[in-house]
C-alpha cells in the first residue's frame, strides 16, 4: 500500500464548476499537508499549505484536512480553463521527507 | 527575487555517459531536495541535503547516483554510467531550515539514448 493515494483521473469539468480533489494517507504521523499544481512540462507550484487538521481558504481554493479519517481535499470554486493542470497532494511529518500522491490531471472545458 | 534555478533544462546523454544536474536554491534557503518524476507518475523523493551534509538519502539508488551540496555553489546530482531507465524529469526543491514549505525549480529533463 502506498503511503499517499490519489486518483490520477483524468477529471474533466465545465468552466465554472466546483472541483473536488482528494487524497488518503496511511501514516498518522503526517502533520503538514500541501497541494501543488503542475502545468505540463513545468515544475510543481505550491498552492496551499495546512498544518494539522482544519480548513484553509485562499481565493477560489479551499484545503481541508481530516486527520481522523486520514483524508485531505482541495476544492476549486468557479473553475477556469487556466486551472487545467495536474494537482499533487503532498505531506510530511516533522523533519521528514515530503511524500507526494500520484497527481490528478484536471481539465476545465470552456 | 529569483526562484529555484536548475540547469541544464534539457540534457541528452548516451548510455554509459555521466549526467550532472545542478540546482541553485532560493535566496536564504539552505536545504535542498531532489525528486525524480517518470511519465504518468508522481514525484519520488531521492535525497535531502543541507550545506555539506546529507540528511536523508533513502530514495537514492544504491549505485551510480550521488548528490552533494557544497559550502559554495549549487547542489549537484550526479548519475554515472547512465542507462535508458534513468530518463526522467529531475526536480530540485529548496526550503528554509524549518523545512515546512518546499519550492520547486523548473526541472531538468534527462534523455538517455
Amino acid at each position: 500500500q502506498k503511503e499517499v493515494e490519489q486518483d490520477p483521473g483524468p477529471l474533466s469539468v465545465p468552466e465554472g464548476a466546483i472541483v473536488s480533489l482528494n487524497c488518503t494517507y496511511s501514516n498518522s504521523a503526517f502533520q503538514y499537508f500541501m497541494w501543488y499544481r503542475q502545468y505540463s512540462r513545468k515544475g510543481p507550484e505550491l498552492l496551499m499549505y495546512t498544518y494539522s487538521s482544519g480548513n484553509k481558504e485562499d481565493g477560489r481554493f479551499t484545503a481541508q484536512v481530516d486527520k481522523s479519517s486520514k483524508y485531505i481535499s482541495l476544492f476549486i470554486r468557479d473553475s477556469q480553463p487556466s486551472d487545467s493542470a495536474t494537482y499533487l497532494c503532498a505531506m510530511r511529518n516533522q523533519g521528514g521527507k515530503l511524500i507526494f500522491g500520484q497527481g490528478t490531471e484536471l481539465s476545465v472545458k470552456p | 527575487n529569483a526562484g529555484v534555478m536548475q540547469n541544464p533544462r534539457h540534457l541528452v546523454r548516451r548510455r554509459g555517459q555521466e549526467a550532472r544536474l545542478r540546482c541553485s536554491p532560493m535566496k536564504g534557503h539552505s536545504h535542498v531536495y531532489w525528486y525524480r518524476q517518470l511519465p504518468e507518475e508522481g514525484l519520488k523523493f531521492m535525497v535531502y541535503l543541507q550545506k555539506e551534509n546529507i540528511i536523508d538519502e533513502s530514495g537514492m539508488p544504491k549505485e551510480r547516483f550521488s548528490a552533494e551540496f557544497p559550502k559554495e555553489g549549487p547542489s549537484i546530482l550526479r548519475i554515472q554510467q547512465v542507462v535508458r531507465g534513468d530518463s526522467a524529469a529531475y526536480f530540485c526543491a529548496s526550503s528554509l531550515p524549518s523545512g515546512t514549505e518546499l519550492y520547486f525549480g523548473p526541472g531538468t529533463r534527462l534523455t538517455v539514448l
